[in-house]
């Protein structure tokens, strides 16, 4: 079955340390996205990719950068400059030849600072 | 900017209830709408996804409709069953990317 493989589930990060969450997606989407989850919060997005080798920054990109190398893949690394960094990362894409534009999301990393 | 908002943020109903969950969004310019199901600590899955020429969208027990030039669209639930309980959330497009997302509503469905 197609769909967007997020690891690790957990994370544990120390201050100080950079840490970086996965993404992989096996359904031949071209665009792809980060988003971070706060408790009673709606989801607010970090970095988004429409084509290999481009992204561009979100609403919340400071202390955090990504990569986007092959289609299937689009690292988030969460940097020591990210102060508040303990929240629910979620992954999504979409498929821009279709038009629709409906989006398919990962189960989720849960990074906690220790 | 485009901005987000679910009413009620939470919502008790007892089995069986036909039940309406509200989405505002203050741009109308917006090239689609689409509700997601979110599990306690899980990822979203779509329910349905509504474009801008479209009025409602419906699967199974979920009716979803949208009027754009109110800001408006509603989530109805036919026959609330506890397998329902769950944080339902609206999210708006305005160019096919970028999705912008309301904080949510909280359902509990009794038993």
């Amino acid at each position: 079955d197609g769909g967007i493989t997020q690891s690790p589930k957990y994370l544990f990060r120390k201050e100080g340390q950079n840490v970086t969450l996965s993404c992989e997606q096996n359904l031949n989407h071209d665009a792809m996205y980060w988003y971070r989850q706060d408790p009673g919060q709606g989801l607010r997005l970090i970095y988004y990719s429409q084509i290999v080798n481009d992204f561009q920054k979100g609403d919340i990109a400071e202390g955090y950068s990504v990569s986007r190398e092959k289609k299937e893949s689009f690292p988030l690394t969460v940097t020591s400059a990210q102060k508040n960094p303990t929240a629910f990362y979620l992954c999504a894409s979409t498929d821009l030849q279709t038009g629709d534009y409906g989006y398919t999301f990962g189960s989720g990393t849960r990074l906690t600072v220790v | 900017k485009q901005e987000v908002t679910q009413i009620p943020a939470a919502l008790s109903v007892p089995e069986g209830e036909n039940l309406v969950l509200n989405c505002s969004f203050t741009d109308s310019a917006i090239y689609n709408l689409q509700w997601f199901r979110q599990d306690p600590g899980k990822g979203l899955t779509s329910l349905l996804l509504i474009q801008s020429s479209q009025r409602e969208q419906t699967s199974g027990r979920l009716n979803a409709s949208l009027d754009k030039s109110s800001g408006r669209s509603t989530l109805y639930i036919a026959a609330s069953q506890p397998g329902d309980s769950a944080t339902y959330l609206c999210a708006v497009s305005l160019y096919g990317n970028k999705l912008v997302f309301g904080a949510g509503t909280i359902l509990r469905v009794k038993s």
